[in-house]
Formats: structure tokens, sequence, C-alpha cells
């Protein structure tokens, strides 16, 4: 069954710790997405992974980390930097290959800092 | 940067026709793409236009007119399940996308 998974779907954390949010695909799709969604804001480009072992800045990378080890796989780190970390995050997906590519989304995973 | 804008909330009657509208000013453009995304959820494709004129899907339809910076979406024979957000996103030159805020559309019985 294809398809983009992230875990867990809710996470709670204190103030000032790291925490590591999971986005798997199966699609063998290149191109790798993190977006965060805030209430009535639209979706914000925070890393973005093209290939294996490299990935670039969105528009609001402070404050978060990625790495992209694996076809598969890319985490995001939101670090204690990150000012206001509450917030939905989508992982996306497409093929890179042309601009009718379309970009499949993970389930995403609400992270609440209290 | 990108500007995209679109109504931030539209409300329509069961079977009406609704149609949410959405300009944009981009660097480059590599298309244009509509998203249908229910509270809480990812949001799932709808649609794509890169050319001018009009795509039909069923009941969904998109247009485009890129010398305006214009695009719209129909939604006609609405039903309640189509209560969701709707987003309004544009591929610029460097191939990454750009999302609006979202409409939000009611449907009401």
């Amino acid at each position: 069954d294809g398809g983009i998974t992230q875990s867990p779907k809710y996470l709670f954390r204190k103030e000032g710790q790291n925490v590591t949010l999971s986005c798997e695909q199966n699609l063998n799709h290149d191109a790798m997405y993190w977006y965060r969604q805030d209430p009535g804001q639209g979706l914000r480009l925070i890393y973005y992974s093209q290939i294996v072992n490299d990935f670039q800045k969105g528009d609001i990378a402070e404050g978060y980390s990625v790495s992209r080890e694996k076809k598969e796989s890319f985490p995001l780190t939101v670090t204690s930097a990150q000012k206001n970390p509450t917030a939905f995050y989508l992982c996306a997906t497409d093929t890179g290959v042309s601009g009718a590519d379309t970009q499949y989304f993970g389930p995403g995973t609400r992270l609440t800092v209290l | 940067g990108q500007n995209i804008d679109q109504p931030t909330e539209m409300t329509a009657t069961e079977g009406a026709i609704v149609q949410i509208n959405c300009t944009y000013q981009t660097s480059g453009f590599n298309g244009l793409f509509w998203y249908q995304q229910h509270a809480g959820e990812a949001p799932t494709f709808l649609s794509y236009n890169v050319l001018d004129g009009l795509e039909e899907k069923g009941r969904f339809s998109s247009f485009l007119s890129r010398s305006k910076g214009y695009s719209y979406l129909l939604l006609k024979e609405l039903q309640m399940k189509d209560s969701a957000s709707y987003l309004c996103a544009v591929r610029a030159g460097d191939y990454k996308l750009s999302f609006g805020a979202g409409t939000t559309v009611t449907v009401r019985a």
C-alpha cells in the first residue's frame, strides 16, 4: 500500500525540549517537503530535499533541522530555538521532475508545546 | 516572494454552486493547483492548470488566466461533504509551491 506516513498524529512536549517528527514514504519519490500550518495562514515551507543527502531551507527554517539519509525518510527536528513551535506539521512528496508534479501529503502531526 | 490571495470564508446551500477566486503574483509560473483540506486532515489534490482555460472534473472545475494572474475553483451541486478548506497553490519558477491561506466553505442544508 503506497503512501506517506507521519507519526505520531499528536505530540506534546515541554518548552525547551527538542522533538523529532517522522515522515516516511514508499512512493519512490525523490523530493520531500516539510510545511507548517497555522490557523488562518497558508502552508509555509520549512525545508525541502530534492535528493538523498541534500536539502535546502524554505521560507521559515529558523529553529528547525532536517536530515535526508535515505530516500524514504525525511525527519524534522523542532529545536528549542523555535520561538512558537505549536502548529500542524505536514510532510509532502513529489517526483521532483516537472512543474506538473502533484504534491502528496502525509496525515500530519499536531505538535503542542506546553 | 509570492503573493496569493483568496477569500477567507464562503457559505452556500446544498445543491448550489460556489466559485472560489484566487489571484496571484509570482516570479515565474509553472502551474496552479487546488487542494481540498478537511479540518485536521491532510490536503488532497483536486486540480492542476498550467494553460489558460477551464479544466473540468466531475462536479469540480478550475479556470486559469495567466495574463490576469487569476484562477477560480467552481464547485457544483454542493454536498455537505464539500464543507472544507480549499487551498490555492502556485508553483513558481523555482518549482516550489506557494500556498494561499485557504478558503473555508460551509455548506448548509
